[in-house]
């Protein structure tokens, strides 16, 4: 079946721009996480949503960063005025939900430079 | 504080071989805890977890150790394959409130060498 999925693959803008980034879960997954992973880091959490609200938004650098899922399905992170420090990879993933610990499943991230 | 680590950036190894690769971490109220291994161009893939109440868990060629003792995990892939080299992460589920996310490590780069 299908599984997590982004995009942009990649994207390029230049600083202070602003950029929208999109991720499709797998079908009936009701957890959606976002991740930054910077060069030779790992993956630094971001936000987490259950159904359409952010249930954990701890991971969020600054108001510059938000986060939507309108309907409980696709989410898009949104960054304004963009910032060299932003560049990164940036990864999706989805869960089933539900009570304990769930599997995270990992989509193949959007790569942003800012220039 | 929450922080997971690993004691080494990279690794070479010699195809057929055994690596090991290890991890510590801080937390010491964690009771889940997951390898991934990252190739470019793919988000991070699920390999073997563990849970706290467990000190070895074996999977296809891999074996995950758990010392809640020192705060410690290693990763264990026998028998190595050139498709083995990667970035492996470790990482720790941390629930709060039904609320889940992963802290994850830097990272060790596994190379295989023919």
């Amino acid at each position: 079946g299908a599984g997590v999925s982004q995009t942009p693959s990649n994207k390029v803008t230049e600083k202070g721009k602003y950029v929208e980034l999109r991720c499709d879960p797998i079908s009936g997954h009701t957890a959606l996480y976002w991740y930054r992973q910077s060069l030779g880091q790992g993956p630094e959490f971001l936000i987490y949503f259950q159904g359409t609200g952010a249930a954990d938004d701890s991971g969020l650098p600054n108001d510059r960063f938000f986060a939507v899922r309108p309907e409980g399905s696709v989410s898009t992170l949104k960054i304004q005025r963009t910032e060299r420090g932003d560049s990164a990879v940036y990864l999706c993933a989805s869960s089933p939900g539900g009570a304990g610990h769930n599997e995270q499943f990992f989509g193949p991230g959007t790569r942003l430079t800012v220039l | 504080g929450e922080s997971v680590g690993l004691h080494l950036p990279t690794l070479s190894v010699q195809e057929g071989d055994n690596s090991i690769i290890n991890c510590a971490y801080s937390n010491s109220a964690s009771d889940y805890f997951i390898w991934y291994k990252k190739e470019s161009g793919k988000g991070p893939q699920f390999i073997i977890d563990i849970r706290s109440n467990m000190d070895k868990r074996q999977g296809q060629r891999v074996t995950v150790l758990l010392n809640k003792t020192v705060k410690h995990l290693s990763l264990q892939i026998a028998a190595t394959q050139p498709g083995d080299s990667a970035v492996y992460f470790c990482a720790e589920n941390i629930l709060i409130q039904g609320a889940q996310k992963l802290v994850f490590g830097q990272g060790t780069r596994l190379t295989i060498n023919p």
